[in-house]
């Protein structure tokens, strides 16, 4: 069981150029997402996925794609590089939860992350 | 007002003392709670889910406060390997399912 998986754990862009990253769980979570994380800011939500086919914007998801063909995979598309995207970037699973109110996501598992540096 | 808000610290506590974070969620029907631990370049990592009654595990207490939408962790007993940054996530808090972190709260146990 490999938890959650990212690559690459490091990656240089120039500005402009375009890239995926990739994310992979195999617990059989519906709910994925993707964060960024700048220092002094937390960690910002750019895009979420409650289930293959179904994904929802975060706080900060211009410039960013993402798609869900499977339950187990989550790639964040950078369309167009610029260096305000410098940051690392953080994938992650969980599964729902769901009462009366609705449904909610769980605890969330992390993959380790991949530091990106736009030039 | 921000969605969640911890105070960044840096707290600096000798080793055995008590600490105590606190945290504050500006959106009323938030729906869940968790304290997420981060050491240094790594990612966050669960250190508990905060339930309305309270709950402890081990050294860990959590607390929940939803008249003032507010949620608190005691760590007793401090030691080294406590060091890290702590995160108070909650879920709703900008609305919808989503999870909104805290900024985070450094701790810096000493000998």
């Amino acid at each position: 069981n490999a938890g959650v998986t990212q690559t690459p754990k490091f990656q240089v862009l120039k500005t402009g150029q375009s890239m995926t990253l990739q994310c992979a769980q195999d617990m059989n979570h519906e709910y994925m997402s993707w964060y960024r994380q700048d220092p002094g800011m937390g960690l910002r939500l750019i895009h979420y996925s409650v289930g293959a086919g179904i994904t929802d914007q975060g706080e900060v998801p211009n410039g960013y794609n993402v798609s869900r063909s499977t339950t187990e995979d989550f790639p964040l598309r950078l369309l167009s590089a610029a260096p305000s995207q410098t940051s690392v970037y953080f994938c992650a699973s969980s599964y729902q939860r769901s009462g009366t109110s609705g449904s909610w996501a769980d605890t969330q598992y992390f993959g380790p992350g991949t530091r990106l540096t736009v030039l | 007002r921000k969605e969640v808000e911890q105070d960044p610290g840096p707290f600096n506590v000798p080793e055995g003392a008590t600490v105590a974070f606190n945290c504050t969620y500006s959106n009323s029907a938030s729906q869940s709670f968790f304290w997420y631990r981060q050491d240094c370049r790594k990612e966050p990592k669960l250190l508990m889910s905060v339930y309305s009654s309270g709950n402890e595990d081990g050294r860990f207490t959590a607390q929940l406060n939803r008249a003032s939408q507010y949620i608190s962790l005691l760590i007793r007993d401090s030691k080294l390997s406590d060091s890290a940054t702590y995160l108070c996530v909650v879920n709703g808090a900008g609305g919808g399912n989503k999870l909104t972190f805290g900024t985070g709260t450094q701790l810096k146990v000493e000998l």
